[in-house]
Order: structure tokens, then C-alpha cells, then sequence
């Protein structure tokens, strides 16, 4: 069975404080790996998708990497609206999206 | 451009109770899902549909039925509901194509039972 484990839980960032937030994952033949950013009370807002070990995408502040076994998130100095929760999810098969648990971000001025 | 729209966003339901909770795409995605999210558990399946009339199973689909009758359109009941099954609800869509695409999710339906 695909599982998803991500980590910290929570992350208590000061602004301009660089972190990196991990996302394990066991699959069997991966097809992607997406993360995701979800705002308090509203649905995930879809951030990059990974398909291969060794690719890389980057978006503002925010860059993604994949290995065989897990992806980073790292936040290069995040300011306070980076603050929200960070999912990633897998996708092994056509259909299914797996998803954990998050990673919820706050950033302090 | 509205993407996918969830209705209603709150209701408040006594056990035992029904309802339809309805999810409408406008992006003529092929594939819909259904979430449920709780507290410290990450978003959990509880059906798909893969296309115009069909529907499957998921990880937690007891106590729920789908249906998806016309291509944009995913509607997800309750018939007797539970207290268990108070979470937030969301609907999501995508498509297959070359490479995988990423779901896109509605703003969600914040159910409690009481």
C-alpha cells in the first residue's frame, strides 16, 4: 500500500529563516509526486509536480526536489505569507492520489 | 473561470439525517474525486469516478454513495449520518494525459453531525 509520510508537523519559521520540509514516500513505480499548498479554510492550491530522481522546479521562494525515496520542500527566506500548510501527495497508479499528512508553516515577522 | 465549485460550504446535520453534497468542474476533466480531511490525517479517498457514469471505491468509502451522471458533475450523499462522519469534504478533478496532470481542488463543504 502507497504511504506518504511528511515532517516536522509544524514549522515555526522567522522571516528570512531558510528551512526544508520532507516528504518519505513508498510506492511501488512512482508516475509523480505533487505538492501542494493549502490556505486555512480553503481547498489545496497545486505547487509543482515531480516526476524523476534528480528533477528540481522552483517558484518564488519555494523549491521542490525528488530522490527514490523521498522530496523536499526547501523555503528560502520565507516571508509571512508563506505561512500555511504544505501537502505533498504520490501517484503510483492512472487514478489515485495519496497524500499526507502536512506540514504547517508559520512565519513570524 | 470557476474551476470546481463545492455546494453548499457548511451544513450542520442530525444523526441519521441525509444529504447531497454536489461537485461541479467546468474544465472537462475526465477524472473526479472525493476527499475527506481531517485533524492530523492528511486527505483520505472515499470515491472516484473515472469518468461519465462510473464510480469506484476509495480508501474510506463506507457510509457514503457517488454518482456522476453528467461529465461535470460529481454528487457524493450521506444517507444516515453519522458523527464520525463530520470533516471537511473536498471534491477535486483532473485529467491523463502525457505525463500525469495535477487535481484541482474545490473550496471545500465543512460538514458536522451532531
Amino acid at each position: 500500500e502507497d504511504q506518504v509520510t511528511q515532517s516536522p508537523e509544524a514549522l515555526r519559521l522567522q522571516e528570512g529563516e531558510s528551512s526544508s520540509l520532507n516528504c518519505s514516500y513508498t510506492v511501488s513505480g512512482l508516475r509523480g509526486l505533487f505538492w501542494y499548498r493549502q490556505d486555512p479554510g480553503k481547498g489545496p492550491e497545486f505547487l509543482f509536480t515531480l516526476y524523476s530522481a534528480g528533477e528540481e522546479k522552483e517558484k518564488e521562494r519555494l523549491k521542490a526536489t525528488l530522490t527514490k525515496k523521498e522530496s523536499f520542500l526547501h523555503i528560502t527566506a520565507p516571508k509571512p505569507e508563506d505561512s500555511a500548510t504544505y501537502l505533498c501527495a504520490v501517484q503510483a497508479s492512472d487514478y489515485k492520489l495519496s497524500f499526507g499528512a502536512g506540514t504547517t508553516v508559520t512565519v513570524r515577522a | 473561470n470557476a474551476g470546481v465549485t463545492q455546494t453548499p460550504k457548511f451544513r450542520v446535520l442530525k444523526t441519521g439525517q441525509s444529504m447531497t453534497l454536489l461537485c461541479a468542474q467546468d474544465m472537462n476533466h475526465e477524472y473526479m474525486y472525493w476527499y475527506r480531511q481531517d485533524p492530523g490525517m492528511g486527505l483520505r479517498l472515499i470515491h472516484y469516478s473515472v469518468g461519465e457514469g462510473t464510480t469506484a471505491k476509495g480508501e474510506v468509502p463506507d457510509g457514503y454513495n457517488v454518482s456522476r451522471l453528467k461529465k461535470q458533475n460529481f454528487l457524493l450523499g450521506l444517507e444516515s449520518a453519522a458523527p464520525s462522519q463530520t470533516s471537511v469534504y473536498f471534491c477535486a478533478s483532473r485529467n491523463l494525459g502525457p505525463g500525469n496532470t495535477e487535481a484541482f481542488f474545490g473550496q471545500g463543504t465543512r460538514l458536522t453531525v451532531v
